[in-house]
């Protein structure tokens, strides 16, 4: 979802169950995406990415969607772990010049036992 | 392999006072490095792209004389915060593309720097 001034929205799962975090992206000529997650303190930590041609890719315990048609990401996690509780950001690459990431409003993943 | 450091991890200086913060590429090297800034809860904002042996390409918004990105090498890319105050304090993070990866869109990122101006 979208951020709303200073709150995160956040997607609360328990431990086991598998969790969807979706984004919108705004760039139609965007040709390559990139979930990223990050823990507090830290930087970006890359999950998966997915390139424009492509509407589905597979990782390990991560599932990256992609429809274009609707401009929409979305970061399928299975079996949801206590460590994967973190914030979770979608990029789009915009091919111009240097070839530079926006970063989607984030969401927070929080992980129940 | 694909290791981007920060130095320093964190920072905390006087109003006024100019900061330097250092990114490199530890295991490849970069022609194209950008530096981000990150208020708490919000998302990362790209404020710059630092090109090696050129100048920095700055984002609509960013004070260019305030925040002087200098790329002096395929390794090394440094943001200096000048006369920083209150409201520059953020999270500063980097990244760097390798030039010779296949895929020439992957960033690498760094893992931050933590700036508090009093």
């Amino acid at each position: 979802g979208e951020s709303v001034g200073l709150h995160l929205p956040t997607l609360s799962v328990q431990e086991g169950d598998n969790s969807i975090i979706n984004c919108a992206y705004s760039n139609s000529a965007s040709d390559y995406f990139i979930w990223y997650k990050q823990e507090s303190g830290k930087g970006p930590q890359f999950i998966i990415d997915i390139r424009s041609n492509m509407d589905k890719r597979q990782g390990q315990r991560v599932t990256v969607l992609l429809n274009k048609t609707v401009k929409h990401l979305s970061l399928q996690i299975a079996a949801t772990q206590p460590g994967d509780s973190a914030v979770y950001f979608c990029a789009e690459n915009i091919p111009r010049g240097y070839n530079k990431l926006i970063f989607g409003a984030g969401t927070r993943l929080a992980v129940h036992p | 392999g694909a290791v981007v450091s920060q130095h320093p991890s964190w920072v905390i200086c006087k109003s006024g006072t100019s900061v330097k913060i250092e990114c490199r590429s530890l295991d490849f090297q970069a022609t194209t490095m950008f530096w981000y800034r990150q208020f708490p809860k919000q998302s990362l904002m790209l404020m710059a792209t630092s090109n090696e042996g050129s100048k920095a390409t700055y984002e609509q918004g960013v004070e260019k004389d305030k925040f002087l990105i200098n790329h002096a090498s395929l390794t090394l890319s440094t943001l200096t915060v000048t006369s920083a105050h209150p409201e520059d304090s953020s999270f500063y993070i980097c990244s760097a593309r390798d030039m010779l990866a296949g895929n020439r869109n992957e960033q690498f990122f760094g893992p931050g720097t933590r700036l508090t101006v009093l």
